[in-house]
């Protein structure tokens, strides 16, 4: 079935790194996704993989996928305020044209 | 980047009104355009897939006669929520896809807080 699941919430220092968690159901997915959508906004694309690699970084973000446990994470290192928001994570199904979220992860950054 | 406009950002309307939310393109062309809608605190949820000239397909439990979508140009799909009564109040978000480029090239609107009293 479709299925993605992450913790619901997530608080940090200012400065240290926070790392959000999500898993997928969907073994044949090509792309998973990270947006991140601040308070009444819609959503941004933080950063993609690409399903035959293991990670990818991208300034402050580190994105790691272990297919087999169908585990991805993304990091944020130098957490700032401005980090402050919810993270979703999102896989495309099978087919391609469908892309299912996450309940999405509410990152707090404390100063 | 790629913008995708979407409009209006907030609206609140009668029950029994009807409310068209528009999704724009702005500097690219996009075939398909997707329809979510988002619960406080939850996930987008799939509404519905907007292709260009052809009808929308509707993700199961969404009633198309109620949620009508129109993807009249490449550049515009419009979502007309009919009749609207308070349990349609919602957050909504459309996306877009890039002609001819995969998913990654997906865009989202800033979405649309309908309230309905």
């Amino acid at each position: 079935g479709e299925d993605v699941e992450q913790s619901l919430f997530l608080s940090v220092r200012e400065g240290d790194s926070s790392v959000i968690n999500c898993t997928y159901t969907d073994s044949s997915s090509t792309y998973l996704y990270w947006y991140k959508q601040e308070p009444g906004a819609g959503l941004q694309l933080l950063t993609y993989i690409f399903s035959n690699m293991d990670m990818k970084q991208d300034q402050r973000l580190t994105v790691l996928l272990n297919k087999k446990d169908k585990h991805l994470s993304l990091r944020i290192a130098d957490t700032q305020t401005g980090d402050s928001a919810i993270y979703f994570c999102a896989e495309i199904l099978s087919g391609g044209n469908k892309l299912v979220f996450g309940a999405g992860t509410i990152l707090r950054v404390k100063s | 980047g790629a913008v995708v406009s979407q409009h209006p950002s907030r609206v609140i309307c009668k029950s029994g009104t009807s409310v068209k939310i528009e999704c724009r393109s702005l500097d690219f062309q996009a075939t398909t355009m997707f329809w979510y809608r988002q619960f406080p605190k939850q996930s987008l949820m799939l509404m519905a897939t907007s292709n260009e000239g052809s009808k929308a397909t509707y993700e199961q439990g969404v009633e198309k006669d109620k949620f009508l979508i129109n993807h009249a140009s490449l550049t515009l799909s419009t979502l007309t929520v009919a009749s609207a009564h308070p349990e349609d109040s919602s957050f909504y978000i459309c996306s877009a896809r890039e002609r001819g480029m995969a998913n990654e090239k997906l865009f989202f609107g800033s979405g649309t807080q309908l309230s309905v009293l």
